[in-house]
């Protein structure tokens, strides 16, 4: 089963508005990352937040980690039409082994479209 | 740096066929990764490997072999093709599994008929 889930499924918002997209999991993680999917293209990494960071921010874009409740959230201020894309968490878990802990896994994402 | 290329684009097998899906970094990556994503689903591990010579399996990795000879190169190999493995696939590649963000490829698109 997925580690993360992403919420809501489909976002449609106004250009210059704010987009939140929240992603829950399930086991304790190492690090949580976002990245952003265009229609027909490869994933382009966000942002990496660690298990010991509650909040990150990157130009537009800011996350937050909430360790206890399992769940982060991403948050695009003053959005875009370019903006629009699938947007993706993914998780690394805090697991111990030899290879166990190179595990990136990823929710169904979120689909964002920003409307001119 | 061109860094993440993936060879084909676009492919089409008839069930049976075998090939191999290139791919190729020159960021002198440790780790590379194998990923198929199907219609409205995330992103699945297939294979992924550590460093040259070690490989290790992901969640769906039925089908599938790879193999690490260099560091730059990833190659999975499809044996028998099914039409359960049209997908799109990515590889991936970053300094460190676990601690670093990857770096994605542009995808294949294979359809098995």
């Amino acid at each position: 089963s997925q580690q993360g889930e992403e919420d809501p499924q489909a976002l449609s918002i106004q250009e210059g508005e704010n987009a939140t997209m929240n992603c829950s999991y399930k086991t304790s993680i190492n690090n949580l990352q976002w990245y952003r999917q265009n229609s027909g293209r490869g994933l382009v990494h966000l942002i990496l937040i660690r298990s010991n960071e509650r909040e990150k921010h990157s130009g537009r874009l800011r996350v937050t980690l909430d360790t206890s409740k399992k769940s982060s959230s991403l948050l695009i201020t003053a959005s875009r039409a370019a903006d629009t894309a699938s947007y993706f968490c993914a998780t690394v878990r805090l697991e111990w082994g030899e290879t166990s802990g190179s595990r990136l896994t990823f929710g169904e994402g979120t689909q964002l479209t920003v409307n001119p | 740096n061109a860094g993440v290329t993936q060879t084909p684009k676009f492919q089409v097998l008839k069930t049976g066929q075998s090939m191999t899906l290139q791919c190729a970094q020159d960021m002198n990556h440790e780790y590379m990764s194998w990923y198929r994503q199907d219609p409205g689903m995330g992103l699945r591990l297939i294979h992924y490997s550590v460093g040259a010579g070690i490989t290790d399996q992901g969640e769906v990795p039925n089908g599938y072999n790879v193999s690490r000879s260099t560091t730059e190169d990833f190659p999975l190999r499809l044996l028998s093709a099914a039409p359960s493995q049209t997908s799109v696939y990515f590889c991936a590649s970053s300094r460190d599994g676990r601690l670093y963000e990857q770096y994605f490829g542009p995808g294949t698109r294979l359809t098995v008929t």
